[in-house]
C-alpha cells in the first residue's frame, strides 16, 4: 500500500482480555517495527522484525507481549492478560531493507489501546 | 545506554516568529545518527532529518534548519518564520551503529503551538 496501515485505530478493552493489533506495512519493505507511545511521551521500540524473523526483541515488556510477521508482511502485535498499564498508542513502521541508519522509517497511525 | 533529552516541554509562539527546539543527546557509539520526527493531531510520526556522527554541516529545508554540535551533544532544530501548520509534537530521536542500530530511542518531544 501506500503507507503503513494499522488496525483497529482504536481498541477498548477489559483487564485481563487478549488482543491483537495488525499491522500493515509498505509493499516491498522487509524491515518492520512495533514501538509504544505512553501518554506525553517519545516512543518507544519494542520489536524489530527483518523479513519474517524477529531479529531483535528486546523491548518487549515481559512475556505478554509477543509479535509474529509470518509471511514477512503484515504483522500481528498479541497481548495476553492484559492490564491497566498496556494501555498507550502502539505504532508500528516499515523501511526498505533494514535498520534507522541507513533507512527512513515511516510510520504507521498508530493503534490506541486502552484497558479498563 | 544511548539518551535523548529534549527539556522543553511545551513552547507557544506567534506566527512568523522564529523558534528552535533543543535536543541534547548521549551515546557511547563514535558512529550514530540522529533524527527528528514531527507528529501532528493525526498522530502519524512524519521524518523530518537523519544526519550520522560524521557530519557536522548545518541543513537548511526551505524554513527549517538542523544545527549539529558533537561538542555539546546537541541537535537543535529551528524552524523560521512559523506556520499555524507547524504546530504539532516535535521528536528528536538516536539510533547507534553498532548492536542497538535496530532501534531508534526517542526523546519526550517537544509540543510546539503556533498562534495566529
Amino acid at each position: 500500500g501506500a503507507g503503513v496501515s494499522q488496525t483497529p485505530s482504536n481498541k477498548v478493552t477489559e483487564k485481563g482480555k487478549y488482543v491483537e493489533l495488525r499491522c500493515d506495512p509498505i509493499s516491498g519493505h522487509t524491515a518492520l517495527y512495533w514501538y509504544r507511545q505512553s501518554l506525553g511521551q517519545g516512543p518507544e521500540f519494542l520489536i524489530y522484525f527483518q523479513g519474517t524473523g524477529a531479529a531483535d526483541d528486546s523491548g518487549l515488556p515481559n512475556d505478554r507481549f509477543f509479535a509474529v510477521r509470518p509471511e514477512g508482511s503484515v504483522s500481528t502485535l498479541k497481548i495476553q492478560r492484559t492490564e491497566r498499564g498496556d494501555s498507550a498508542v502502539y505504532l508500528c513502521a516499515s523501511s526498505l531493507n533494514g535498520g534507522p541508519g541507513a533507512n527512513v522509517l515511516t510510520f504507521g497511525a498508530g493503534s490506541r489501546l486502552t484497558v479498563l | 545506554a544511548q539518551k535523548v533529552t529534549q527539556a522543553q516541554t511545551e513552547i507557544s509562539v506567534v506566527e512568523k516568529e522564529d523558534v528552535t527546539l533543543d535536543c541534547v543527546y548521549e551515546t557511547r557509539d563514535t558512529t550514530y545518527y540522529l533524527f527528528w520526527y514531527k507528529q501532528p493531531p493525526s498522530g502519524e510520526l512524519v521524518f523530518l532529518i537523519r544526519r550520522n556522527s560524521f557530519d557536522e554541516q548545518n541543513e537548511i529545508s526551505g524554513r527549517y534548519s538542523w544545527n549539529f554540535q558533537k561538542s555539546t551533544s546537541s541537535f537543535n532544530f529551528t524552524i523560521t518564520a512559523s506556520q499555524v501548520v507547524d504546530s504539532a509534537v516535535y521528536f528528536c530521536a538516536l539510533s547507534e551503529a553498532g548492536r542497538g542500530g535496530n532501534k531508534l530511542t526517542f526523546g519526550t518531544g517537544t509540543q510546539l503551538k503556533v498562534e495566529l
